[in-house]
C-alpha cells in the first residue's frame, strides 16, 4: 500500500525558515518524480514544486522561486521542502504527491498534507 | 502559464441526477505527437487529501466507479457522474500538466445534493 506521511509544518514568523519532510512507502521510491502541492485556507490546489525520479529536473512555481528548495534522498525514501523567507500568504496545507511515472505531470497518491501557518 | 478554469463554481444535484463540471483551458493541452491530452481531474472531500480519478482526459484510475467519466479534447473538457450518489459531495479540480512548468489547477468546483 502506498504511503505518504508529511511532517515539519507548524507556526512560524514572517521571514523565517521552514522544513517539511514526507516519507514514502509501498512503492519503489525511486521510480518516480515527486511533487509538494498546498491548499490555502479557502482557496484552491496550487502546485508548489517537483522533483524527478534522478533530481535531474527540479522546478518551482514562480511564487516560491528562490526561496523554497525541493530535494530527496533515496537512502531514506524521504522527500524534502525547504521554505525560507516565508511570508504570510504561503500559509496553507501542504501535500506530498507521487508522480505517476518519471515525470508525467499528475497525481496518483497524495498525503494527508501539513499544516503550514506564518504569522506574527 | 496555462489558466485553468472552471465552471460552475458550484453545483447542486439530487441523488440518482447527472452532474457536469466543465473545465476549460486558455492553450490547447493536446499533444498532436501523441493526440493525448494532459489533462487529470481529482476529487477532494472535506478534511481529505485529492483524490485522482482522470487522467489522460478520460483514462478512469483504477478503482475509480465507472460512473465517472472525463471527455473534451483541446481547450474544453467535462467531467460527468451519471448518477449523483451522497459519497461524491466533495470539491472537484482538473489540472493540466501539458507545460509542466507550472502545473496548474482550475479553481475548483463544489458539488452538493439538492
Amino acid at each position: 500500500e502506498v504511503q505518504l506521511v508529511e511532517s515539519g509544518g507548524g507556526l512560524v514568523q514572517p521571514g523565517r525558515s521552514l522544513r517539511l519532510s514526507c516519507v514514502a512507502s509501498g512503492f519503489t521510491f525511486d521510480d518516480y518524480a515527486m511533487h509538494w502541492v498546498r491548499r490555502a485556507p479557502g482557496k484552491g490546489l496550487e502546485w508548489v514544486s517537483g522533483v524527478s525520479w534522478n533530481s535531474g529536473t527540479i522546478v518551482y512555481a514562480d511564487s516560491v522561486k528562490g526561496r523554497f528548495t525541493i530535494s530527496r534522498d533515496s537512502a531514506k525514501n524521504s522527500l524534502y521542502l525547504e521554505m525560507n523567507s516565508l511570508k504570510t500568504e504561503d500559509t496553507a496545507l501542504y501535500y506530498c504527491a507521487k508522480d505517476n511515472d518519471f515525470w508525467s505531470g499528475f497525481f496518483d497518491y497524495w498525503g494527508q498534507g501539513t499544516l503550514v501557518t506564518v504569522s506574527s | 502559464d496555462i489558466v485553468m478554469t472552471q465552471s460552475p463554481d458550484s453545483l447542486a444535484v439530487s441523488l440518482g441526477e447527472r452532474a457536469t463540471i466543465n473545465c476549460k483551458s486558455s492553450r490547447t493541452v493536446l499533444y498532436s505527437s501523441n493526440n493525448k491530452n494532459y489533462l487529470a481531474w481529482y476529487q477532494q472531500k472535506s478534511g481529505q487529501p485529492p483524490k485522482l480519478l482522470i487522467y489522460w482526459a478520460s483514462t478512469r484510475e483504477s478503482g475509480v466507479p465507472d460512473r465517472f467519466s472525463g471527455s473534451g479534447s483541446g481547450t474544453e473538457f467535462t467531467l460527468t457522474i451519471s448518477s449523483l450518489q451522497a459519497e461524491d459531495v466533495a470539491v472537484y479540480y482538473c489540472q493540466q500538466y501539458y507545460n509542466s512548468l507550472p502545473i496548474t489547477f482550475g479553481q475548483g468546483t463544489r458539488l452538493e445534493i439538492k
